[in-house]
């Protein structure tokens, strides 16, 4: 079936824009993740939804970064005013509900000029 | 001090011959403990879950965990060059799959033919 899906795949913009980055979970599954990833490192956490709602965004940096998940499936990240130090990969993750894998989408690689 | 440490790397290892990992976490609340591997340019994908002391196998790979030291590592059986990847640690406070993970940054191993 399906994995989990991300778009864009890259996205270049400049700084002080406003970018939306989309996560097509797979099918069926209730818990969805965002996580960023910069050159060299692990990936950190950002937030985590258990169907509509965000169970913990403990991992947002600050209030530019907002992320919803209105049906319970698809989720956007959405970052405000970007910054230089935005720019990494943003990786999605979802499992079928929260004490299952979690399974990683291919990734959204971000570059603030 | 991170709270998910590993080597960086590059961990050379001869084609054949077996590679091992370690990672050290610090929150003693830890009970889930995961391997990923990430080849370049590519998002994480599992490849061995462990949440008891003791030994895990799963073909050519071995989960060892000590919770009393807080450590757990990685082994690879008759490495192949398809086995050169970045192997992520990553840590959950809860006793299952889901939720939050905290990644180290990776352990770069190469296997040379």
């Amino acid at each position: 079936g399906a994995g989990v899906s991300q778009t864009p795949s890259n996205k270049v913009t400049e700084k002080g824009k406003y970018v939306e980055l989309r996560c097509d979970p797979i099918s069926g599954h209730t818990a969805l993740y965002w996580y960023r990833q910069s050159l060299g490192q692990g990936p950190e956490f950002l937030i985590y939804f258990q169907g509509t709602g965000a169970a913990d965004d403990s991992g947002l940096p600050n209030d530019r970064f907002f992320a919803v998940r209105p049906e319970g499936s698809v989720s956007t990240l959405k970052i405000q005013r970007t910054e230089r130090g935005d720019s990494a990969v943003y990786l999605c993750a979802s499992s079928l509900d929260h004490a299952d894998t979690q399974y990683f989408g291919p990734g959204t690689r971000l570059t603030v000029l | 001090q991170k709270e998910v440490e590993q080597n960086s790397g590059p961990l050379s290892v001869p084609e054949g011959a077996i590679a091992s990992l370690n990672c050290t976490y610090s929150d003693r609340g830890s009970q889930s403990f995961f391997w990923y591997r990430q080849y370049s340019g590519k998002s994480p994908e599992l490849i061995m879950s462990i949440y008891s002391n003791g030994d895990k196998e799963d073909g050519r790979f071995t989960a060892q965990l000590n919770k009393a030291s807080q450590y757990v590592s990685l082994l690879i059986r008759d490495s192949q060059p398809s086995d050169s990847a970045t192997y992520l640690c990553a840590v959950n406070p809860f006793k299952a799959a889901g939720n939050k993970l905290t990644f180290g940054g990776g352990t770069r191993v190469l296997v040379k033919p």
